[in-house]
């Protein structure tokens, strides 16, 4: 069964420092997400993609948060300049289609901790 | 604003039937949504609604009235397995003209033996 991917499962990184998380979604998916989840908290909407432009995002997604298409197959979410609260899991999803019975698939995510 | 709620924490017996509830308060609905999340790893997909009534999919069923925006996720047959979190997502219509997805805090199902 076709499964969205995410590389690296874990990050460790120094505050200030930029990361980029990696997805690969599900091949003939058109619609992308990134969602983070803080440790015991509930999962928060970051923003959604299509068509190579950000079709929705959230007062989270502010201007250190950037998403890209590198190429046809991945999908990626930089942080610019890391904080202590950027520290949560961050999930990539996709879905073939965004009307009436969308099913979103979400990949194993990837943690990331803050330092 | 926007809100879901949903309660903490529930537990019930292998065997039983319980009924995980959810309250939403949103702009612009179109649809609600219930995952299955165990600890540590990502929401599965579980169920969809955005008519009224009850969608029933095996031992999952789901319930939506949008006019007390309320939905129950219904879980028969408990097993142990079904320990894990679960879900109440909302979608509405962003500004742009597509979705946002809003996510309750989840309700955290033990299942005892």
């Amino acid at each position: 069964e076709p499964e969205v991917t995410q590389t690296p499962s874990h990050q460790v990184t120094q505050m200030g420092q930029e990361v980029i998380l990696r997805c690969v979604p599900i091949s003939n998916h058109l619609y992308f997400y990134w969602y983070r989840q803080i440790l015991g908290q509930k999962v928060e909407f970051l923003v959604s993609f299509y068509n190579n432009e950000i079709s929705e995002k959230s007062e989270i997604f502010d201007d250190q948060f950037s998403v890209e298409r590198p190429d046809g197959s991945n999908f990626t979410l930089k942080i610019r300049s890391t904080k202590l609260e950027d520290s949560a899991m961050y999930f990539c999803a996709s879905s073939e289609a965004w009307q009436v019975q969308e099913t979103q698939y979400f990949g194993p995510g990837t943690r990331l901790l803050v330092l | 604003g926007q809100n879901i709620d949903q309660p903490t924490e529930m537990t019930a017996t292998e065997g039983a039937i319980v009924q995980i509830n959810c309250t939403y308060q949103t702009s612009g609905f179109n649809g609600l949504f219930w995952y299955q999340q165990h600890a540590g790893e990502a929401p599965t997909f579980l169920s969809y609604n955005v008519l009224d009534g009850l969608e029933e999919k095996g031992r999952f069923s789901s319930f939506l009235s949008r006019s007390k925006g309320y939905s129950y996720l219904l879980l028969k047959e408990l097993q142990m397995k079904d320990s894990a979190s679960y879900l109440c997502a909302v979608r509405s219509l962003g500004a742009s003209g597509t979705y946002k997805y809003i996510f309750g805090t989840g309700t955290r199902l033990k299942v005892l033996a």
